[in-house]
């Protein structure tokens, strides 16, 4: 299996424009997570899914930020708008039953936002 | 409110030492632990994963230790090698976040050759 698969790798905007991420998981592995990474604040958990379906958004961090599943092999999250203040490292991630087992992350999106 | 730290920040040693780094957590109430590894630019790897019913985990030179009890873990590196430079992060879920996995903020271990 290829892993997880996140593109783009980098994504360069300016403020206020849409901003889409998107993730392949690992085939057979029902659960989804969606993290981001920033210095100040470490690794955070901000939405996951349990086969397709969102199960807990709370660290979603404002109504700007919204996540979908449509299929068991592929998710977006998307930003709109963007600001300076999301710039951070997306990390999508996946496991085959949710944290009692290995979690094995993407490659990750290097958001910045001018 | 589960709370992860992980000591030291940072750590510099030569080739062939071995090293220890620690991982401690407040809430003892916790299903599991894992050890990731992450190198600059790339996401985390998973290296060991503890059950909480479990004392150690080991692959290769690595050994990771769990006392819930006492709300700590540490993971032994045998034998350094300059290819084992990376930021090493522990996580845990526990039964008060279910699927979240609380991160410690890593430690970035430079082996020098």
């Amino acid at each position: 299996d290829a892993g997880v698969i996140q593109s783009p790798r980098h994504e360069v905007t300016e403020m206020g424009q849409e901003v889409t991420l998107r993730c392949k998981p690992i085939s057979g592995h029902d659960y989804l997570f969606w993290y981001r990474q920033t210095m100040m604040r470490g690794l955070e958990l901000l939405i996951y899914f349990n086969n397709n379906v969102p199960i807990d958004d709370s660290g979603m961090p404002e109504d700007r930020f919204s996540a979908k599943m449509p299929n068991a092999s592929f998710s977006t999250l998307k930003i709109q708008p963007s600001e300076p203040r999301d710039s951070a490292v997306y990390f999508c991630a996946s496991s085959s039953t949710g944290a009692g087992e290995k979690l094995f992350f993407g490659s990750g999106t290097q958001l910045s936002v001018l | 409110k589960q709370e992860v730290t992980q000591i030291p920040a940072a750590l510099s040693v030569p080739e062939g030492e071995n090293l220890v780094l620690n991982c401690s957590f407040t809430d003892s109430a916790i299903y599991n632990l894992q050890w990731f590894r992450q190198d600059p630019g790339k996401g985390l790897t998973s290296l060991l994963l503890i059950q909480s019913s479990q004392r150690e985990q080991t692959s290769g030179r690595l050994n990771a230790s769990l006392d819930k009890s006492s709300g700590r873990s540490t993971l032994y590196i045998a034998a350094s090698q300059p290819g084992d430079s990376a930021t090493y992060l522990c996580a845990v879920s526990s039964m008060e976040y279910g699927n979240k996995l609380v991160f410690g903020a890593g430690t970035i271990l430079r082996v020098k050759s």
